[in-house]
C-alpha cells in the first residue's frame, strides 16, 4: 500500500532554476496539500486542493505554483528558486468532504537552494 | 484567520512519567476537527489522536487522551506512561472547510 508518494526525496538547486515537485496518492482521497517544515515554524500550509480541478492559497503561497493534475496527482512548481525556499515539503492528503479523516503524509523532500 | 498556538517549544520527562502538551487555537467555524500528530526523527507524520468539535467527550488512544475545552478552545493532549519511542516532534492541527492548518510544533525528549 504505497499511499502518497513524493518524488524526488532530495534535491539541490542553484538560486533561479526552476523545479516541479510531484505528488501521488492511491488512496482515492479528495483533498490534497502542500506544506514546508521550517525549524521552529511547524509546517505552513502553501497550496491545497479541495477537488480535482480546484486549488487554494494557503499560508505562504508566494514564490510557488501548483497542478491538480487529476484525483491522485497533486505538483508544486518553483519557477525561480531562491535561497528562502530551502526547506523539507512534504504532500499530504485527506478523503476531505464531510468524512474529515486525518491528512496521511509522504515521506517528504528536503530541497536546499545555494 | 484561523491560528494553532503550541506554546511550549520543547519539554523533557522521565520515562514512565505523565506529560502534557499544550494547543490552543483560534477558529470562527463551528464545525472543525483537530488532530495530534507525531514525527519522530524518520520525519514521517503519524496521527496520534483526533477529536471532532462537536464530540463533547475528550478523545483517548491506549496511552494518548486530550482534554478538549471548546469554549477555551484548548486542546491539550495528555500521554501516560511515557516511553522512549515517544521521543518526537509533536504537532496540533485543525482541519475545517478541507483546509489543515498545523502548531509550530513541542520537541518532546523522553530521558531514560
Amino acid at each position: 500500500n504505497a499511499g502518497v508518494t513524493q518524488t524526488p526525496k532530495f534535491q539541490v538547486l542553484k538560486t533561479g532554476q526552476s523545479m516541479t515537485l510531484q505528488c501521488a496518492q492511491d488512496m482515492n482521497h479528495n483533498s490534497m496539500y502542500w506544506y514546508r517544515q521550517d525549524p521552529g515554524m511547524g509546517l505552513r500550509l502553501i497550496y491545497y486542493s479541495a477537488s480535482e480541478g480546484t486549488t487554494d492559497k494557503g499560508e505562504v503561497p508566494n514564490g510557488y505554483n501548483v497542478s491538480r493534475l487529476n484525483k491522485r496527482e497533486f505538483s508544486l512548481r518553483l519557477e525561480s528558486a531562491a535561497p528562502s525556499q530551502t526547506s523539507v515539503y512534504f504532500c499530504a492528503s485527506s478523503a476531505g468532504g464531510p468524512w474529515n479523516t486525518e491528512a496521511f503524509f509522504g515521506q517528504g523532500t528536503r530541497l536546499t537552494v545555494v | 484567520a484561523q491560528t494553532v498556538t503550541q506554546s511550549q517549544p520543547e519539554m523533557s520527562v522521565q520515562e514512565a512519567e505523565t506529560v502534557t502538551l499544550s494547543c490552543t487555537y483560534d477558529t470562527s467555524e463551528n464545525n472543525y476537527y483537530l488532530f495530534w500528530y507525531k514525527q519522530p526523527p524518520s520525519r514521517q507524520m503519524i496521527l496520534v489522536i483526533r477529536q471532532e468539535a462537536y464530540k463533547q467527550q475528550n478523545a483517548t488512544e491506549n496511552r494518548f487522551s486530550v482534554n478538549f475545552q471548546k469554549a477555551a478552545k484548548s486542546f491539550s493532549l495528555k500521554i501516560s506512561d511515557s516511553q522512549l519511542g515517544d521521543t518526537a516532534m509533536y504537532f496540533c492541527a485543525i482541519e475545517w472547510d478541507d483546509k489543515i492548518i498545523f502548531g509550530k510544533g513541542t520537541r518532546l525528549h523522553i530521558l531514560p
